[in-house]
């Protein structure tokens, strides 16, 4: 069975501070591999996904991440925070195989004090 | 704008009291997903509608059904509400795109109490 790390619970940054969350997965397959953000009181949004090709991958509101095959990793970066990306990061993996199961890392709480 | 609704978004109930949430798309995915998500943790999956084929996860308890009438709707039915099923129920759907490349779209979920 497939299972995601999410090794930071709670991350507290001051605004325009770099941001790395790191993501691990457990699959020795092909993956599919995602990044949700959920702001307080609103629901779940694609921050940005990787399915194949550049492993360096651009998403919304200037986050990236990079798969890195050899380590099983999927990590969210930041340039500069803002006070505005406090939300909970959700890194989530979809395996080829799977049956539609997508698994959920158990969340990171970021915290961007202005 | 195509989007996935949840109604009601706030759901009280009683204690051993069915209750159905219900979910829609505009998306016309043919895809749908319910997930429980507790306090503090990540979203676990109930069980999904390929179609209109029902795929329930192993450990989803017998207390929860699911009903898909057509490919916009699909309803969450809790037959025997426990205080342990009080939590945020989340919808999302998806376009099967082969390879497991599908990208799941979440709706707002409905927070369902339990008294």
């Amino acid at each position: 069975a497939q299972s995601v790390s999410q090794h930071n619970h709670h991350v507290i940054l001051s605004e325009a501070a770099s941001l790395e969350l790191g993501c691990n997965y457990s699959y020795g397959g092909t993956v599919n591999l995602f990044w949700y953000v959920q702001y307080p009181g609103q629901h779940l949004q694609l921050l940005l996904k990787y399915f194949s090709g550049d492993p360096l991958v651009k998403g919304i509101k200037g986050f990236e991440a990079e798969f890195i095959k050899s380590k099983f990793s999927f990590n969210l970066r930041k340039p500069s925070v803002q006070w505005s990306d406090t939300a909970e990061y959700f890194c989530a993996v979809l395996s080829s195989g799977s049956a539609r199961q997508l698994t959920f890392g158990s969340g990171t709480q970021l915290t961007v004090l202005p | 704008d195509a989007m996935v609704i949840q109604n009601p978004r706030y759901q009280v109930t009683q204690f051993g009291k069915p209750v159905t949430l219900s979910c829609s798309q505009t998306l016309n995915h043919n895809v749908m997903y319910w997930y429980q998500q507790k306090s503090s943790q990540a979203p676990k999956l109930l069980f999904h509608y390929y179609d209109k084929d029902f795929n329930n996860e192993a450990d989803t308890p017998d207390n929860f059904q699911s009903r898909r009438p057509n490919t916009s709707f699909c309803f969450l039915d809790i037959r025997s509400p426990g205080l342990g099923d009080a939590a945020m129920y989340l919808c999302a759907t998806s376009r099967d795109a082969g390879q497991g490349r599908e990208t799941q779209y979440f709706g707002p979920g409905t927070r369902l109490l339990v008294l």
